[in-house]
């Protein structure tokens, strides 16, 4: 069964840092591009980073570029996003979510993991 | 970035209806047009892909069309759990961006 399970949500005060993960499982992981989507209480979905199979390479809304980093490590099956400087509109709940290219579409999506920036 | 705009942003409906939402991207994105349906406190679901190719195990009922800049999904007969909200996201270029989704109500 393929899943992809997030982790590292919580409440931080603003100007913090967090690092959430997403586990992998059910598939050939280190075949696939992985995202991370947001999306913020009430609100629509928003793209927020990518990162390649291997990778080696990366991109960012502008919203979060210059505070998050997005890696992954193969070995591991997992994906992190670090995310610094969190200001209140970074609040949200966080998904992972798959692409294989050559196809263009997020097929798998985890569950979410939930992003709280407030003093 | 291409922009996403979805018509309308929500939509009251009856079982058994047949519904459209709307899709149009800020330029062309030949046929690079998903959908989505996501019901409260769970993950989005993928549904169209392509434009018009239905994701394995989603219900005929379910269909896409369009190319270019003008796209559509339609349900063919509503269904009780069909009741969600719908985004349409464009993957001809990064960032990936959506639409602001289209809710769609038991009337």
């Amino acid at each position: 069964e393929v899943q992809l399970v997030e982790s590292g949500g919580g409440l931080v005060q603003p100007g913090g840092s967090l690092r959430l993960s997403c586990a992998a499982s059910g598939f050939t992981f280190s075949s696939y591009w992985i995202h991370w989507v947001r999306q913020a209480p009430g609100k629509g979905l928003v793209w927020v980073s990518r990162i390649n199979s291997d990778g080696s390479a990366t991109n960012y809304a502008d919203s979060v570029k210059g505070r998050f980093t997005i890696s992954r490590d193969n070995a591991k099956n997992t994906l992190y996003l670090q995310m610094n400087s969190l200001r209140a509109e970074d609040t949200a709940v966080y998904y992972c979510a798959s692409e294989r290219p050559p196809q263009r579409y997020f097929d798998y999506w985890g569950q979410g993991t939930l992003v709280t920036v407030s003093s | 970035d291409i922009q996403m705009t979805q018509s309308p942003s929500s939509l009251s409906a009856s079982v058994g209806d047949r519904v459209t939402i709307t899709c149009r991207a800020s330029q062309s994105i030949s046929n690079y047009l998903n959908w989505y349906q996501q019901k409260p406190g769970k993950a989005p679901k993928l549904l169209i892909y392509a434009a018009s190719s239905l994701q394995s195990g989603v219900p005929s009922r379910f269909s896409g069309s369009g190319s270019g800049t003008d796209f559509t999904l339609t349900i063919s007969s509503l269904q009780p759990e069909d009741f969600a909200t719908y985004y349409c996201q464009q993957s001809y270029s990064t960032p990936r961006t959506f639409g602001q989704g289209t809710k769609l109500e038991i009337k």
